[in-house]
């Protein structure tokens, strides 16, 4: 267990609604980033949040967004769902932001659109 | 922007061998360079990372090189056993975030065969 927790752990929707899968870093990380997987891909890098703010971001869709909050939790919002965003999505957090700190990954979320 | 490339994309090898996956980066000023293992429908979690200021580093049977020369680093897994069955993604920091978040390789599905 890595400490990081995300809900929910599965999620079942149809195309063009909206989701919002949550994302608990593990105490005292300050930073916590996004990535989706597609089925038998890599880690894709979404965005990325430092204490509240926007740091940095990677491939991310205009129809995709996030927030950091003050109690350090963050929320990706997933809205007019087409197939092709059936995927894992993963948040991880590590103490200071940057390439150059250990990520800790939650479970994922498991995203099905139909 | 930094560019990570992987190789092989899989890998079998019969238990008890060893298994070297090779990753190669593009920007010269990358110095850190970590190795996640991603079991069967788990999260991805850090095996081994290794900085720019050493060549090598060793962890029980884990080891991982680095030559900054040819902008290159391995994973070496000795006396491979069936729970090294997994994917396995190297990884780089992005520098067009200012070292911000990873750019992870494509990753190499390694099947240790008994």
């Amino acid at each position: 267990d890595s400490g990081v927790t995300q809900t929910p752990k599965h999620l079942i929707t149809a195309t063009g609604q909206r989701v919002t899968l949550r994302c608990s870093p593990r105490s005292g990380d300050l930073s916590v980033y996004w990535y989706q997987q597609s089925l038998d891909q890599g880690l894709q890098f979404l965005i990325q949040y430092y204490n509240g703010e926007e740091r940095a971001k990677g491939n991310i869709l205009e129809r995709f967004s996030a927030q950091q909050f003050p109690d350090l939790h963050s929320e990706l919002n997933l809205s007019s769902l087409e197939l092709g965003d059936s995927a894992l999505y993963f948040c991880a957090s590590s103490v200071r932001p940057g390439g150059y700190n250990e990520q800790f990954f939650g479970p994922g979320t498991r995203l099905t659109v139909l | 922007g930094e560019n990570v490339e992987q190789h092989p994309s899989t890998l079998s090898v019969q238990e008890g061998d060893s298994a070297v996956i090779k990753c190669t980066y593009s920007d010269s000023a990358s110095n850190y360079f970590p190795w996640y293992k991603q079991e069967l429908g788990k999260r991805p979690q850090l095996i081994i990372d290794i900085r720019s200021n050493v060549g090598e580093k060793k962890d029980q049977r884990i080891a991982v090189t680095l030559n900054k020369t040819a902008k290159h680093f391995s994973l070496h897994i000795t006396e491979t056993q069936p729970e090294d069955s997994a994917v396995y993604f190297c990884a780089a920091p992005s520098l067009d975030n200012y070292g911000q978040n990873f750019v992870f390789g494509p990753g190499t599905r390694l099947s240790v065969l008994p």
